[in-house]
């Protein structure tokens, strides 16, 4: 089965300093991986997404994350912090690309980030 | 293109009565999720639904739960004699067909916040 393993429940950052969220992935197939951003009280919007085209992943507001099927990984990056940063990350993963399977997607526990002045 | 749209946004319901959720996909998208988000915990998946058909409820919970995409009009969870272990917040995501989003890529609206008294 699909699971999603985000290694850190809290990371603080200085604004400025850059920004490791990490996860792992378990999954007996090539998966689509994604990352979602969530503020307080708001819905989800996808960060960026993995799709197999390319491991180095660029996403919207100077994220990226590198697919490592070696280290079953996908870890979340950011050179340098800014405050609006500060909300919770998930990594998901999508079960879609596997025969029979729906396409649910599969979330971490979170990451919450804060980052300092 | 209006994005995923929910409502109500915020709901409060007493023990032993009735919460309606309602979702409004994307305009062109005919699949629907609906995950669960529970305090302090990722998203967890309920049930996917495609126009007048229940695809996968895999993730609902087997009494007083239930969901329906008709052929007009919005996706709708409904959650009969609800209990405070109700109270959470239900997202709706939608899709376009498989053919056009291999990867599955899905958008999430803003949620609605259930409370339970």
């Amino acid at each position: 089965a699909q699971s999603v393993t985000q290694l850190d429940s809290h990371v603080s950052v200085s604004e400025g300093t850059p920004v490791l969220l990490r996860c792992n992935y378990s999954s007996s197939y090539s998966p689509s991986l994604f990352w979602y951003v969530q503020h307080p009280n708001k819905g989800l919007q996808l960060l960026l997404k993995y799709t197999s085209a390319a491991t180095l992943v660029k996403g919207i507001n100077g994220f990226e994350a590198e697919f490592k099927k070696s280290e079953t990984s996908f870890h979340l990056t950011k050179p340098s912090a800014h405050m609006s940063d500060a909300a919770e990350y998930f990594c998901v993963v999508s079960d879609l690309m596997r025969s029979g399977n729906t396409g649910k997607l599969i979330f971490g526990q979170g990451t919450t980030l804060q980052v300092k002045p | 293109n209006a994005g995923v749209m929910q409502n109500p946004r915020h709901l409060v319901r007493r023990r032993g009565q009735e919460a309606r959720l309602r979702c409004s996909p994307m305009k062109g998208h005919s699949h629907v999720y609906w995950y669960r988000q529970l305090p302090e915990e990722g998203l967890k998946f309920m049930v996917y639904l495609q126009k007048e058909n229940i695809i996968d409820e895999s993730g609902m919970p087997k009494e007083r739960f239930s969901a329906e995409f008709p052929k007009e009009g919005p996706s709708i969870l409904r959650i009969q004699q609800v209990v405070r272990g109700d109270s959470a917040a239900y997202f709706c995501a939608s899709s376009p067909p498989n053919g056009g989003n291999p990867y599955n890529e899905q958008f999430f609206g803003p949620g609605t916040r259930l409370t339970v008294l």
